[in-house]
């Protein structure tokens, strides 16, 4: 069974500082996602990374995934009030139509 | 171009009532995937459909059920309801069955009194 295993699940963090959240899983997959939610919204795709040592940036955000490590990470480099939110990663399995398995979310809070 | 819509947006039953939740899919998507999201957690996979037939189920008991209808849309419906069942109900649309990325709606939230 696939688990993910995300960490921290609470960060609280101050502005213009930078973070790494931690995404790990427990069986081979090559496709992994990246979700922002905010408080009562819908889930935002922000990163599909789709084979090992891919590395995708938006803004302040860079996510990059090792599957040798089952090992995917989200870095927030000089974090401002907007990142305020929960993310999620979310792997598939390698075994053709396999859902999404979703980690708990790291909830972060960027203050002044 | 819309995106993936939910009806209703919000919802109020009482235990052992039962409801009845629609989606709408991006036009031109024919897969669609049901999530169900307890308050502090990732969501959990419900169901898959795709051209009408169920492709995934996941670990909820049989009071769970859904369909897809010809048009791609989708309802999920929820027998006996029970407290626990309270949460964000999402749904997500892909364009093919596999290896196609989610597109989420904005879910509808359940509370179950």
């Amino acid at each position: 069974e696939l688990k993910v295993e995300q960490n921290p699940l609470f960060l609280s963090m101050q502005e213009g500082k930078n973070y790494t959240i931690y995404c790990n899983y427990s069986t081979t997959s090559d496709r992994l996602y990246w979700y922002r939610q905010d408080p009562g919204k819908s889930l935002e795709s922000l990163f599909v990374l789709l084979s090992n040592g891919a590395v995708k940036q938006e803004g302040r955000l860079m996510a990059s995934l090792d599957t040798k490590a089952r090992l995917s990470t989200l870095h927030i480099t000089a974090a401002v009030h907007d990142l305020s939110a929960t993310y999620f990663c979310a792997v598939d399995g390698n075994l053709g139509n396999t859902p999404l398995v979703f980690g708990k979310g790291t909830r972060l809070s960027v203050i002044a | 171009d819309a995106g993936v819509t939910q009806s209703p947006t919000h919802l109020i039953k009482t235990r052992g009532q039962h409801v009845t939740l629609r989606c709408s899919p991006i036009s031109g998507h024919k897969s669609v995937s049901w999530y169900q999201q307890v308050l502090g957690q990732g969501p959990q996979f419900i169901f898959q459909y795709y051209e009408k037939e169920e492709r995934g189920r996941g670990n909820f008991p049989d009071r769970f059920s859904a369909r897809q209808f010809p048009n791609y849309s989708s309802e999920l419906n929820v027998n006996a309801l029970l407290l626990g069942d309270s949460a964000l109900y999402l749904c997500a649309s892909s364009l093919i069955l596999y290896n196609s990325p989610l597109h989420f709606g904005n879910g509808t939230r359940l509370t179950v009194t």
